[in-house]
This record gives C-alpha cells, structure tokens and sequence, in this order.
C-alpha cells in the first residue's frame, strides 16, 4: 500500500497570509493526488484533483502542484473561511490512502 | 440535487452488527464507483471499501472478510455490512462518490460528493 506523508500537522497563521501544505507519496504516484479540507463536523469537500486542477467552485487562491512523489497544496491569500483540516489522497493504487492530515489555525 | 444521506450508525457491543445505508438522490448509483470513508474520533480519514459500477468490490485490510459493501438499484442506494464489530471500528462513516475526472489522456479518479456522515460506536 502506498503511504501519504503530510508536513507539518498543524500550522498557524493569520487573514492574508500565503500557506503551503507538503504531501509525500511513499512510491510515485505520476499526478494521482487530490486535496481535500475538512470543518469540524462537516464532511470533507474536494478541493483540486490531478494534483493541480481546481474543482468546479473552488477559489482561485487555492493552487496545487506536483508529480510524482512530492506536491505541495498553496492557498495564497487565507481567508477566515480557510481555516480547517487539509487532506492529500493518493488515488494512483487502491487502497486510495489520505495523508495524516494539516490543521490549519489562526494565529 | 445531487445528495448523499447515510442512516444506520449507532450503538453497537463489540462482535456484532450494523448495516449502514447511504441513500442517492441527483444521479444513479449502479452507474458510478461509490465508497465508504471513515474517520474515528479526533483522526484522520481511512478508506474503507468501493463498489464500481460493473460490481467489483474491494476492502481495506482492516475490513476484509467483516464488511460487504453492496447496492440496491431500484432504490439507488448504497449498503455497508458491518460484522464482527471492534472497539477500533469506532468512527463517523461516509459514503462519496468517487468520481473520476478526465484529462490529459487519463482518468482521475477522486470523492467530489460526500453525505453528512453517520457515527458508529463500538463499545460494551
């Protein structure tokens, strides 16, 4: 099974400020990688899929690259709706594994 | 609309059995790959088991030989079984469906559609 590494676990920052979550692939995964966010409670949404294509709906801040093992998730100007749990998923292999998770946090 | 609502979670002792439905409205189940997620308290996501279109089923490790995933067409819902039930299958189940996008000469697959969870607990 492939497994998803994601750096760091939390982060704190404030309204405006550019963030960047890091999500390892244990093998290469070509571009199979999506993103995900999570609010407490809520289901998680979809955010980019093929490591870098925004959802339908999703904001332009948000931006996603990568390929192979390393891919980075860049929100680049975080409003206070961002804040919440980020999620990689390697969709290359089944089992389709997720990273660990990112807590987003405001400052 | 396009909607996912997940019943049958609740209270249940370790060794026995829960069967979660998800019921689909806005697009036809048997016609998409549709799985279950999980995600026990304070933790991360864990996937649990796809149905594909065509019936093929596949399980994580942790699940294999206690959960059967399956689908009713004429009510265009999807199943979880749960047997055998442990203290560690503890969670918020989800189904989604797992869409896949094309580009670039490939499909992509990922859950674009989520249901609002349902909380399963094992515990005597």
């Amino acid at each position: 099974d492939i497994q998803m590494t994601q750096s760091p676990s939390s982060l704190s920052a404030s309204i405006g400020d550019r963030v960047t979550i890091t999500c390892r692939a244990s093998q290469s995964i070509s571009n199979y990688l999506n993103w995900y966010h999570q609010k407490p409670g809520k289901a998680p949404k979809l955010l980019i899929y093929a490591a870098s294509t925004l959802q339908s709906g999703v904001p332009s801040r948000f931006s996603g690259s990568g390929s192979g093992t390393d891919f980075t998730l860049t929100i680049s100007s975080l409003q206070p709706e961002d804040f919440a749990t980020y999620y990689c998923q390697q969709s290359y292999s089944t089992p389709h594994s997720f990273g660990q998770g990112t807590k987003l946090e405001i400052k | 609309e396009v909607q996912l609502v997940e019943s049958g979670g609740g209270l249940v002792q370790p060794g026995g059995s829960l069967r979660l439905s998800c019921a689909v409205s806005g697009f036809t189940v048997s016609s998409n790959y549709m799985s279950w997620v999980r995600q026990a308290p304070g933790k991360g996501l864990e996937w649990v088991s796809v149905i594909y279109s065509g019936g093929s089923t596949y399980y994580a490790d942790s699940v294999k030989d206690r959960f059967t995933i399956s689908r009713d067409n004429s009510k265009n819902t999807l199943y979880l079984q749960m047997n055998s039930l442990r203290a560690e299958d503890t969670a918020v189940y989800y189904c989604a469906r797992d869409n896949y996008y094309y580009g670039s000469g490939s499909y992509y697959p990922a859950f674009d559609i989520w249901g609002q969870g349902t909380m399963v607990t094992v515990s005597s």
